[in-house]
């Protein structure tokens, strides 16, 4: 079945590093979107990318639509304590007569302050 | 407003009980949904509405029984559930089921079912 993998589950660094976490699909997708969950919280909606090749930025966070709409990477650069968190890609999906958020299994991040 | 809310933000029950968790957004979203999360995992979907009718339900057993009384309120019913079935329990909204926008989360309700 349709499938969204992300890497790496876990990621530890030390503040002021960078940090990329990585998202492909099985199946080309319409758009995909980040979300950010701090321990103990709920996910929070971060971005959604469209286009083909898309990026778009938000302060130390970057975000990119590969070519062919089947992947996508969230990059962060000078990591802060604030950053940490489980970072989640999801993308819509066909489920029979309907579509459904397909989500990745998440990169949680550890940082070291 | 921007938030969805979530009642109660803690819920222990027994398997005997039957509870319920609310869910109350005021932002015109027309899709709602229920979602479970067990630690370290994604979330998994269990039911969307859209304008009020259940649109997807994901083979969830009948112990969790879904309502949506009008456009603002989401309901999940409980009852007689099984240790397994603690988890957090996120209810979320959209502006449709388009995909143009992201999901507002509500913060949850810690469920533990002893």
């Amino acid at each position: 079945g349709q499938q969204v993998m992300q890497i790496p589950q876990y990621q530890h660094v030390q503040e002021g590093e960078d940090f990329t976490t990585y998202c492909n699909s099985s199946t080309t997708l319409s758009n995909i979107q980040w979300y950010k969950q701090r321990p103990g919280g709920h996910p929070v909606f971060l971005i959604q990318l469209v286009k083909s090749g898309e990026v778009k930025k938000q302060k130390r966070l970057t975000f990119q639509f590969g070519e062919a709409k089947k992947n996508s990477s969230l990059h962060i650069t000078a990591t802060q304590t604030t950053d940490v968190g489980t970072y989640f890609c999801a993308g819509p999906i066909n489920a029979g007569n309907n579509r459904k958020l397909i989500w990745g299994l998440g990169t949680s991040l550890a940082v070291n302050p | 407003d921007t938030e969805v809310t979530q009642t109660p933000k803690h819920l222990v029950m027994g398997m005997t009980n039957k509870k319920s968790l609310k869910c109350e957004q005021h932002m015109g979203h027309r899709a709602m949904y229920w979602y479970k999360q067990k630690a370290k995992k994604p979330p998994e979907l269990m039911f969307v509405y859209s304008y009020e009718k259940l649109s997807i339900n994901e083979s969830v057993p009948s112990r969790f029984s879904p309502e949506c009384p009008n456009s603002s309120l989401l309901n999940l019913h409980l009852h007689a559930l099984q240790p397994e079935d603690s988890a957090l329990y996120l209810c979320a909204s959209s502006q449709d089921l388009d995909f143009n926008y992201g999901y507002t989360f509500g913060s949850g309700t810690r469920l533990t079912v002893v």
